[in-house]
């Protein structure tokens, strides 16, 4: 099956400053690629995807990159903002499942 | 409509309870999901209906039962369960299958077996 790692567990960055969040995979069928914020006590919510057959996807503040020869897909937020905390989530989809990665806790200090 | 609802949205349970977790949405996806969350972990699988067919159960123990009685309604059903099974359960939904389509999730139901 697929397996999803995610770099690293914990990241803190000053407000404004930008924050990276990388993952890697292991099964070249994987043809979707979301990332899942998840508040404290709160479901996992969508905020941005990428599928296989683009590199690269932005939404205002968010972008994500997708390297398929080398099987990885980042996670770039940039002017990073308090309600930016939370954990996020990596996943890859070959079919009738998501695989998630291990997530990342990012701390936004103002 | 995209919403995902679970009820409840806590529940205690003894280890000799029967309890049953309820899923429903009304955005016409095939694919619904059933995971379990321990705290700082990811999500993980548990069971998948697609097309009201169960296609995938991740070795999960007998003591969860899933059923899907139709197109909008996941249930879950508990029994004997024990303090470890405490966790998250989240529902999710989506279009039809993982391929290219975003897993809408529920709130969950955040249980304690004691």
């Amino acid at each position: 099956g697929e397996n999803v790692e995610q770099h690293p567990s914990t990241l803190s960055v000053q407000e404004g400053d930008s924050a990276v969040i990388k993952c890697t995979y292991s099964d070249s069928a994987s043809n979707y690629f979301p990332w899942y914020k998840q508040e404290l006590g709160k479901r996992p919510q969508l905020i941005i995807d990428i599928r296989s057959n683009v590199g690269e996807k932005k939404d205002q503040r968010i972008a994500v990159t997708l390297n398929k020869t080398a099987k990885h897909f980042s996670l770039h937020i940039t002017e990073t903002q308090p309600e930016d905390s939370a954990v996020y989530f990596c996943a890859a989809t070959t079919g009738n499942q998501f695989y998630f990665g291990t997530g990342t806790s990012l701390t936004v200090i103002p | 409509d995209t919403e995902v609802t679970q009820t409840p949205k806590h529940l205690v349970m003894g280890m000799t309870n029967k309890k049953s977790l309820k899923c429903e949405q009304h955005m016409g996806h095939r694919a619904m999901y059933w995971y379990k969350q321990k705290a700082k972990k990811p999500p993980e699988l548990m069971f998948v209906y697609s097309y009201e067919k169960l296609s995938i159960n991740e070795s999960v123990p007998s003591r969860f039962s899933p059923e899907c009685p139709n197109s909008s309604l996941l249930n879950l059903h508990l029994h004997a369960l024990q303090p470890e099974d405490s966790a998250l359960y989240l529902c999710a939904s989506s279009l039809e299958g993982g391929s290219y389509t975003e897993a809408f999730f529920g709130q969950g139901t955040r249980l304690t077996v004691v």
